[in-house]
């Protein structure tokens, strides 16, 4: 079954750090670009940002809302993708979703998606 | 950024009627070397996880059912449930990936008149 796990998450202090993980199975994820997607309680849905493949060059790009606190990265041999979050914010606070950039030919679609794991920012 | 913006923001059809959901963005999300709206929608349930349902604006997605259906070109989009069910009661989001960073509409909770 094709399917990606979400881990991680948990209730940090604001300014602290956590990290994500999304574990895929079923599919050969080296060959898709990963993504992360978030949504706040009662809330819509909020793009966080990607991590092309590595015949891409394993570039990433962000949303602004994250940009220079959250990264990702990817670990193909384990078959995991990352999202390090720093410097976090109480506005950060949010389930995250861990989904897969479709292939050809829904390209850069998010065709498939974790359960989600919950990231709660509060003193 | 590309805005997208959803119309209603809520809506009420009868088991069995037709229901119908707008998107709007906020510049061409029709991309001209394929000729292909990149524009998406999703379907997420209470409690689960969103679900593509169509890409390119009006291809299903496997495994979808047939009543569902887009349609649409250039900024103006439409997602038509032909004959509401039960389990069609969701909220509906559609997504531009035409350019990053990806959008999302707001969401379209639809539920049973």
């Amino acid at each position: 079954e094709v399917q990606v796990v979400e881990s991680g998450g948990g209730l940090v202090q604001p300014g602290r750090s956590l990290r994500l993980s999304c574990t895929a199975s079923g599919f050969t994820v080296a060959d898709y670009a990963m993504s992360w997607v978030r949504q706040a309680a009662g809330k819509g849905l909020e793009w966080v940002g990607f991590v092309r493949t590595k015949v891409d060059g394993g570039t990433t790009e962000y949303a602004a809302s994250v940009k220079g606190r959250f990264t990702i990265s990817r670990d193909d041999s384990k078959s995991i993708a990352y999202l390090q979050m720093n410097s976090l914010k109480i506005e950060d606070t949010a389930v995250y979703y861990c989904a897969r950039l479709g292939g050809h030919p829904r390209l850069n679609t998010f065709d498939i998606w974790g359960q989600g794991t919950v990231v709660t920012v509060s003193s | 950024d590309i805005v997208m913006t959803q119309s209603p923001d809520s809506l009420a059809v009868s088991l069995g009627e037709r229901a119908t959901i707008n998107c709007k963005s906020s510049q061409s999300v029709l991309y001209s070397s394929n000729n292909k709206n990149n524009l998406a929608w999703y379907q997420q349930k209470s409690g689960q996880p969103p679900k593509l349902l169509i890409y390119w604006a009006s291809a299903r997605e496997s495994g979808v059912p047939d009543r569902f259906s887009g349609s649409g070109s250039g900024t103006d989009f439409t997602l038509t449930i032909s004959s509401l069910q039960a389990e069609d009661v969701a909220v509906y989001y559609c997504q531009q990936y035409y350019s990053t960073p990806y959008t999302f509409g707001q969401g379209t909770k639809l539920e049973i008149k």
